[in-house]
């Protein structure tokens, strides 16, 4: 299957910084990609579509200046969590639409704890 | 609103024993249906989907689900549980054609030796 990778799986940051995820397709092209979150023992909840070169639709509730994603190329979005706080410590995971469009491939998540 | 129900948060079985995993759906047309499995601090990993054509569907790792929809469940099962399996499993429906998954709360496998 296609692959997903998610980069740094583990960050711990200060708060008050800010923290980028990166999150590539590495052998097929992403036109729409999606970031969500996972607290401790729950499950998965969409934080946003980040469609390549427009703007991400962000999901109720969650606030887009705080959560910035760009997706710039075919194979690349962002995720950058702008002035952490202790409660922005989650599990992040995003997923890709594979070619066939069938199925989402979904990154190895990024474990980030704000300290 | 389309949601996901997974009934069981923990299930314990013996190595060896066969597995059920409970998912109910509620969803107003044919719903796109996956399991997904995650081991402890990892991504998720397909096991399975159901689009439609045949209700009973084979997945990777010898796990299969079968598709009622007068049950609107969509339950996965393995007939011999190997020690490797213990993770946690989660069901989920497709929200809509732009892929955007909706998840239900999951089931964690513990696998007895």
């Amino acid at each position: 299957g296609a692959v997903v990778s998610q980069h740094p799986s583990r960050v711990i940051c200060k708060s008050g910084t800010s923290v980028k995820i990166e999150c590539r397709s590495l052998d097929f092209q992403a036109t729409t990609m999606f970031w969500y979150r996972q607290f401790p023992k729950q499950s998965l909840m969409l934080m946003a579509t980040s469609n390549e070169g427009s703007k991400a639709t962000y999901e109720q509730g969650v606030e887009k200046d705080k959560f910035l994603i760009n997706h710039a190329s075919l194979t690349l979005s962002t995720l950058t969590v702008t002035s952490a706080h202790p409660e922005d410590s989650s599990f992040y995971i995003c997923s890709a639409n594979g070619g066939s469009n069938t199925e989402a491939f979904f990154g190895q998540g990024t474990r980030l704890t704000v300290v | 609103a389309q949601s996901v129900t997974q009934p069981d948060i923990h299930i314990t079985v013996s190595e060896g024993a066969s597995l059920e995993l409970r998912c109910n759906y509620s969803y107003g047309a044919t719903p796109y249906l996956f399991w997904y499995v995650q081991s402890p601090g990892q991504g998720l990993q397909l096991l399975l989907k159901y689009f439609s054509g045949d209700t009973l569907v084979q997945g990777i790792k010898g796990f299969e689900a079968e598709f009622k929809r007068s049950q609107s469940s969509f339950n996965l099962r393995k007939p011999s549980v190997h020690w490797s399996d213990a993770a946690e499993y989660f069901c989920a429906v497709l929200r809509d054609s732009s892929y955007k998954l909706i998840f239900g709360s999951g089931t964690r496998l513990l696998v007895r030796p």
